[in-house]
């Protein structure tokens, strides 16, 4: 059974489009967490939610937005695409707020063209 | 702030060869480090970790010690085997605040018969 989830894997759009990656974990987290991996592997958080509530947000455009309709889920709108919005976006979970182990999901790579 | 240096890839082993991936940071307080692995195609695993000075973690045969004075975690194994193939990232999260890991580049291995 899938401890963290995301679909879809794989997604192609054009620029300007609005999309939507979907996550999902199981595992009775409390938070979750958005992360961007570019082309050069760097991974950075963009997003974290503890108990449905924003507590880390990164300098990313406002074009993105998480919204997490309850405590297993969190999902990331991307409204306007850009060819740099492309990268693996992973979603992540953890127990707890310190010091506690990430479980990543898959990945959705997203390619802008 | 708060960062992660790890040393540039690929790195080219024989298998059963000793592997060595070093790892410095730099960070207020005293953080929490972090190795993750991520097979190809793959979410990010964690694979060790190690919460205060002087601490090893271990597994699968990795091993890495918490060393303050040096501000290091390297990353070590015996003997790898082509299945070890992969890219290691060392991470910190700070113990105080809600948590945000904080990756290196990541260092790609590479296994050969």
């Amino acid at each position: 059974d899938t401890a963290v989830s995301q679909t879809p894997k794989y997604l192609v759009t054009q620029m300007g489009n609005d999309k939507s990656i979907k996550c999902e974990q199981n595992l009775g987290h409390d938070t979750m967490y958005w992360y961007k991996q570019d082309s050069k592997k760097f991974l950075k958080i963009m997003f974290s939610y503890n108990n449905k509530e924003l507590i880390i947000n990164e300098t990313v455009p406002n074009r993105f937005s998480p919204k997490s309709p309850d405590k297993a889920h969190l999902n990331l709108h991307i409204n306007s695409l850009e060819l740099g919005d492309s990268a693996v976006y992973f979603c992540a979970s953890s127990g707890g707020t310190v010091a506690y182990e990430q479980y990543f999901g898959p990945g959705t790579r997203l390619t802008v063209t | 702030g708060n960062s992660v240096t790890q040393m540039e890839g690929p790195v080219t082993l024989s298998e059963e060869a000793f592997l060595t991936i070093n790892c410095t940071y730099t960070a207020t307080g005293y953080p929490s480090l972090f190795w993750y692995v991520q097979y190809p195609g793959e979410g990010l695993q964690l694979l060790l970790k190690a919460t205060k000075a002087d601490d090893k973690g271990s597994n699968k045969g990795f091993e890495a010690t918490y060393r303050k004075e040096t501000t290091s975690f390297h990353l070590e194994k015996g003997s790898v085997q082509v299945s070890d193939s992969a890219v290691y990232f060392c991470a910190l999260s700070t113990n105080t605040g809600f948590q945000k890991l904080v990756f290196g580049t990541g260092t790609r291995l590479l296994v050969s018969p």
